[in-house]
This record gives structure tokens, sequence and C-alpha cells, in this order.
């Protein structure tokens, strides 16, 4: 089982470029979520995702961010024309309808964006 | 506002010496008090979850309890590969986690 797999581990854009983010679920895991760590603080929730629906996004930026999980393929977190202030780690987690409790949510290694 | 207040920032123990990490937590309608060690440059592993007060979960070194406004994760005579960041999350929707900063643990020789 390979878990949780984000792509690519790190990410370095210019400003005003486009970053898409990947992520690929453990097998058998239909539920998708995406985190945002900034420098010196917490985990911040963003999105919630289960195959073609956005279930929750209260978390998401209103603008230039956006978020998908098509029902073939990973999920994608895409933000447009980044900013400075959008280098961080970004996670994601996934986890199935019946084994949050035993097992919580399985989060990815992250991918560590930088825009310079 | 939902909170979620770890303390101490960073811990630093010697091999052996147990001791104790707290969360303070305070979200209306608690669905799930999530406990995670993150390494560098690693994600959250996932330690435990309790879901009432009065609950407890151990696992090796580990021991977690829960009362309605805290959370502490015990560790007991800790070995230096216990190293690491521990976080505390909440949860009232059922999925959404709200994190603290985490607690830096240090277990030296």
């Amino acid at each position: 089982n390979a878990g949780v797999m984000q792509n690519p581990r790190h990410l370095v854009r210019r400003r005003g470029q486009e970053a898409r983010l990947r992520c690929s679920p453990m097998k058998g895991h239909s539920h998708v979520y995406w985190y945002r760590q900034l420098p010196e603080e917490g985990l911040k929730f963003m999105v919630y995702l289960q195959k073609e629906n956005i279930i929750d996004e209260s978390g998401m930026p209103k603008e230039r961010f956006s978020a998908e999980f098509p029902k073939e393929g990973p999920s994608i977190l895409r933000i447009q024309q980044v900013v400075r202030g959008d280098s961080a780690a970004y996670f994601c987690a996934s986890s199935s309808s019946w084994d949050r409790v035993n097992y919580g949510y399985t989060f990815g290694s992250g991918t560590r964006l930088t825009v310079v | 506002e939902d909170q979620v207040t770890q303390s101490p920032e960073a811990l630093r123990l010697q091999e052996g010496e147990s001791s104790s990490l707290n969360c303070s937590y305070t979200v209306s309608g608690l669905r799930g008090l999530f406990w995670y060690r993150q390494d560098p440059g690693k994600g959250p592993e996932f330690l435990f979850t309790l879901y009432s007060a009065g609950e407890e979960k151990e696992k090796e070194r580990l021991k977690a309890t829960l009362t309605k406004k805290e959370s502490f994760l015990h560790i007991t005579a800790p070995k230096p590969e216990d190293s690491a960041t521990y976080l505390c999350a909440a949860s009232n929707s059922g999925y959404a986690l709200n994190f603290g900063k985490g607690t830096s643990l240090l277990v030296t020789p």
C-alpha cells in the first residue's frame, strides 16, 4: 500500500504563475482533504472532496484557489497567479467513510511551494 | 471562535524522563480530538482519536487522555526516536481538523 502520494514534493513558481499540486489517495479511499501549513502556523483546513464533488470548501481563499477530485485520476489543488504569501507546505489527507475512528486521516508527505 | 492551543511549544527531555503534553480546546460540539506525530519534512502520522471525556488510549510509550476542555499526551520513559512534533487537532464537523501549532519534543540520550 503506497499510502497517500503527493507530487511534486517541491515546487518553485514565479509570482503570477500557476501552481498545480496533485494528490493520489490511498487505495480504497474516496475522501480527500487539503490542508495548508504556513511557516510558524498550524495546519489549516482548506477543502474536503469526494469523487466529483466538493463537500466543504470553507477554508479555501475566495480567489485564485480551486480544487477538484475527478472520477479518474488524482485530486488537484490549483493556485492561479501565485503570490509570495502562497509559499507554504500543502498537505493532502485521505480516508474512507468507516476507518476514521481507528485510523484517522492518512496524510501525504506534502508539497512545498516556494513563490519567488 | 474554535481554538486549539498546545503547550509547551518546545520540550526537551532526557531519555527515560516521563512528561506530558497539553492540548486545550474550545470547540463547540466536539466530534473527535486527534493526536498526530510529525517528523521534519514529513506529513502528520496518526496516533489517536478520542471522542468523549474520560476516554483514554495507549500505544507503546504514549497515552492520550481527554477531559471536557483538555487532552494530554503522556510520554512514559521516552527514547530518542520519540523526538518529533506532536500535533493536536479538534473537529466539530466530523471531517475538518482544527490543528494546534504543535509541541516540538526533543529526547536526548
